[in-house]
């Protein structure tokens, strides 16, 4: 079975710090997905990578960046949290066109 | 453009009800089409797929059926239990862009004894 794991279930960080999530699969898939979900939007796609060392933007890449250094671990950087990245966030893995693979997610709370 | 619809929820429904959840796409071209299951603290879970039109995804009880003429893939099942309190997804494939989903915004269902 794939394994997407999310180091963190919840989060609480200040204003203005600096928030790194991070993501792990284990099943050598090359694309990997960060999304955040909100209430009545559903999800939304913030950044993804379609290989070590490649990012693309998604819908709501603002205030958010990424890093993919090992083809295993997808992480997300809010380089200045603000109060309206309180959020869920979701991170996922696929193989080429197959289905995506979801993580448990990270309530992120930001005061 | 690219868009799913879903029906609003929450969706009430009684033990052994049935069920049905709309969910429909604009997209040049068939991409596949899936349902998602989000239960309470989890992440999403792939309920089933459809890959071309007329194409039927089943699991657990659940069916979907990719209907090209109508741009649809309506979650249906016959008969639903408490376990299927959730947040179901509908979404649909954008291959040329590394495996990309768009994703309604997602339908509450809550089930009652």
């Amino acid at each position: 079975d794939v394994k997407v794991t999310q180091s963190s279930r919840y989060l609480v960080k200040r204003t203005g710090e600096k928030v790194f999530l991070e993501c792990v699969q284990d099943m050598d898939h090359e694309n990997m997905f960060w999304y955040r979900q909100d209430p009545g939007l559903g999800l939304r796609l913030i950044y993804f990578s379609y290989d070590v060392k490649m990012k693309e933007k998604g819908d709501i890449p603002e205030g958010y960046s990424v890093s993919r250094e090992k083809k295993e671990r997808f992480s997300l950087i809010l380089e200045s949290a603000s109060t309206n990245q309180t959020s869920m966030y979701l991170c996922a893995s696929s193989l080429g066109a197959q289905p995506q693979h979801f993580g448990d997610g990270t309530r992120l709370s930001i005061l | 453009g690219n868009s799913v619809t879903q029906m609003e929820g929450p969706v009430t429904l009684s033990e052994e009800a049935f069920l049905t959840i709309n969910c429909t796409y604009t997209a040049t071209g068939y991409p596949s089409l899936f349902w998602y299951v989000q239960y309470p603290g989890e992440g999403l879970q792939l309920l089933l797929k459809a890959t071309k039109a007329d194409d039927k995804g089943s699991n657990k009880g659940f069916e979907a059926t990719y209907r090209k003429e109508t741009t649809s893939f309506h979650l249906e099942k016959g008969s639903v239990q408490v376990s299927d309190s959730a947040v179901y997804f509908c979404a649909r494939a954008i291959y040329n862009q590394g495996g990309k989903l768009i994703f309604g915004q997602g339908t509450e269902l809550s089930v009652k004894p």
